[in-house]
C-alpha cells in the first residue's frame, strides 16, 4: 500500500491568506495525485488531478504542483466558501487508491 | 447529467446484515469503476474498494479485505456494499464514486498517458449501529 502523508493536519487562517498543504506519498507516484474539498456532510469535490490539473469549474484560486513524493495545494486569497477539509489521493495503483489523512482549514 | 443517487439512511443493530446501494444514471456505458469510501464521524476519508460494473472485478483496501462485501448489477448500473454483521465501529457515512480520467499525450511521439480520479460522487448513506 502506498501511504499518503499530508501536513499540517490543521490550520487557521484569515480571509484573504495565501495557504500551502503539503502531502508526500510513501513511494515515487509520477504525477499520479489529486486533491479534493470536502465540507462538513458534504460529499467531497474535485480540485486538482494529474499534480497540477484544475478540475473543470473549480476557481483557479486553487493550485497544485510537485511530483514523485512531494506535492503541494495552494489556494491564494482564501474565501470564507474555502474553509473546509482538503484531502490528496494517489491513483498511482488505480484502481486501488489512498488517501491522505485530511487538512482541515478553519477561520482564524 | 452524470450522478450517482445513494440508498437512504439505515439505523441497525450490532449483529444485523445490511446492504446499501449507488446507483448511476446519465452513464452511457457500463465500463465504469464504483468505489467505496468510508467517512467516520472526526476521521478522515477512508478508502475501501472498488469495482467494475462490466465484469465485476473488485479491488479491496486491505482494511476493509474481509469486512465487506462490494457487488453490482451491471443492468440497472449500480454498485453494492454489503456488511454480514454490523458492529457499532461501522456507523459514520459512506459514498460511493466513480474513476474518471483524462488522457495526456506525452513525448515524441505522442503516447497517451492517463491519468485517474474520482469526479462524480454520491450524497452518502449514513450508516447508524446501535443496541
Amino acid at each position: 500500500d502506498i501511504q499518503m502523508t499530508q501536513s499540517p493536519s490543521s490550520l487557521s487562517a484569515s480571509v484573504g491568506d495565501r495557504i500551502t498543504i503539503t502531502c508526500r506519498p510513501s513511494q515515487t507516484i509520477g504525477r499520479s495525485l489529486n486533491w479534493y474539498q470536502q465540507k462538513p456532510g458534504k460529499a467531497p469535490k474535485l480540485l486538482i488531478f494529474a499534480a497540477s490539473n484544475l478540475y473543470s469549474g473549480v476557481t483557479s484560486r486553487f493550485s497544485g504542483s510537485g511530483s514523485g513524493t512531494d506535492f503541494t495545494l495552494t489556494i491564494t486569497s482564501l474565501q470564507p466558501e474555502d474553509f473546509a477539509t482538503y484531502y490528496c489521493q494517489q491513483s498511482f495503483r488505480t484502481p486501488s487508491i489512498t488517501f491522505g489523512q485530511g487538512t482541515r482549514v478553519e477561520i482564524k | 447529467e452524470v450522478q450517482l443517487v445513494q440508498s437512504g439512511a439505515e439505523v441497525k443493530k450490532p449483529g444485523e446484515s445490511l446492504k446499501i446501494s449507488c446507483q448511476g444514471f446519465g452513464y452511457n456505458s457500463t465500463n465504469h469503476w464504483i468505489g467505496w469510501v468510508r467517512h467516520l464521524p472526526g476521521k478522515g476519508l477512508e478508502w475501501m474498494g472498488i469495482i467494475f460494473l462490466n465484469d465485476f472485478d473488485t479491488r479491496y483496501s486491505p482494511s476493509f479485505q474481509g469486512q465487506v462485501t462490494i457487488s453490482a448489477d451491471k443492468s440497472t448500473k449500480t454498485a453494492f456494499l454489503q456488511w454480514s454483521s454490523l458492529k457499532a465501529s461501522d456507523s459514520g457515512m459512506y459514498y460511493c464514486a466513480s474513476l474518471g480520467y483524462h488522457e495526456f499525450l506525452t513525448g515524441s511521439p505522442p503516447v497517451p498517458q492517463f491519468y485517474y480520479f474520482l469526479d462524480v460522487w454520491g450524497k452518502g448513506t449514513t450508516v447508524t449501529v446501535s443496541s
